[in-house]
């Protein structure tokens, strides 16, 4: 079962920050993050273990609360280059790696 | 180093007809993902494979089929290609332990008329 994901788009100023939310009606293992521009693969942000951890990657962070089997993905000081989709990846029992539906993030001057 | 290469890049189908994607990748690992995306929407799970020789179903495994004869092939076929399977076809591998990220094929256009 795919991961909910919210907002589904999010229109930003540059220097606003942002969250992403995603969610799970499964008990999971690890949660991905990625990036993906229009008419490119998705480009790998950072990966959370079970355990309550939090990654950050320059001005990009998440935190994993694997009892709420949920994970946010934090974005400060949005930059142009932050525009594009957002996409959690959900790792459960069977090593299967399923998808939410995005969220459609826009940075304007 | 390829990383994980996808053939071909683009195809055309007529209703009915069958094809078969390739996906290679030289990195010997072991767990290998096709998913699709249709426009404005999220990444759906076909099949994957966690190894050589094994298969399993994802989120929408009907009307494709898999094969994992080589390590480093994972061949997604559509026996009879419907309206409905025109999507962009990505194909990703993993090193086998948990907790790594995902390596993406560049993409596969496919468009049934």
């Amino acid at each position: 079962q795919q991961p909910v994901q919210s907002p589904q788009a999010v229109i930003l100023r540059e220097g606003e920050d942002a969250v992403i939310n995603c969610s799970s009606s499964k008990a999971l293992y690890s949660v991905h993050w990625y990036r993906q521009k229009h008419g490119e693969a998705p480009v790998f942000l950072m990966i959370l273990l079970k355990g309550g951890e939090q990654k950050g990657h320059e001005k990009i962070s998440a935190s994993f609360n694997e009892k709420k089997q949920q994970s946010s993905l934090y974005l400060t000081a949005s930059q142009l280059s932050y525009s594009g989709t957002y996409f959690c990846g959900t790792e459960g029992a069977g090593n299967m790696l399923t998808f939410g539906g995005g969220t459609r993030l826009m940075v304007k001057p | 180093n390829a990383g994980v290469t996808q053939t071909p890049k683009f195809r055309v189908l007529k209703t009915g007809q069958s094809m078969t994607l390739l996906c290679a990748q030289d990195m010997n690992h072991e767990y290998m993902y096709w998913y699709r995306q249709d426009p404005g929407m999220g990444l759906r799970l076909i099949h994957y494979s966690v190894g050589e020789g094994t298969t399993a179903k994802g989120e929408v495994p009907d009307g494709y089929n898999v094969s994992r004869l080589k390590k480093q092939n994972f061949l997604l076929g559509l026996e009879s290609a419907a309206p409905s399977q025109t999507s962009v076809y990505f194909c990703a591998s993993i090193p086998g332990t948990r907790n790594e990220k995902l390596f993406f094929g560049s993409g596969t256009q496919l468009s049934v008329l």
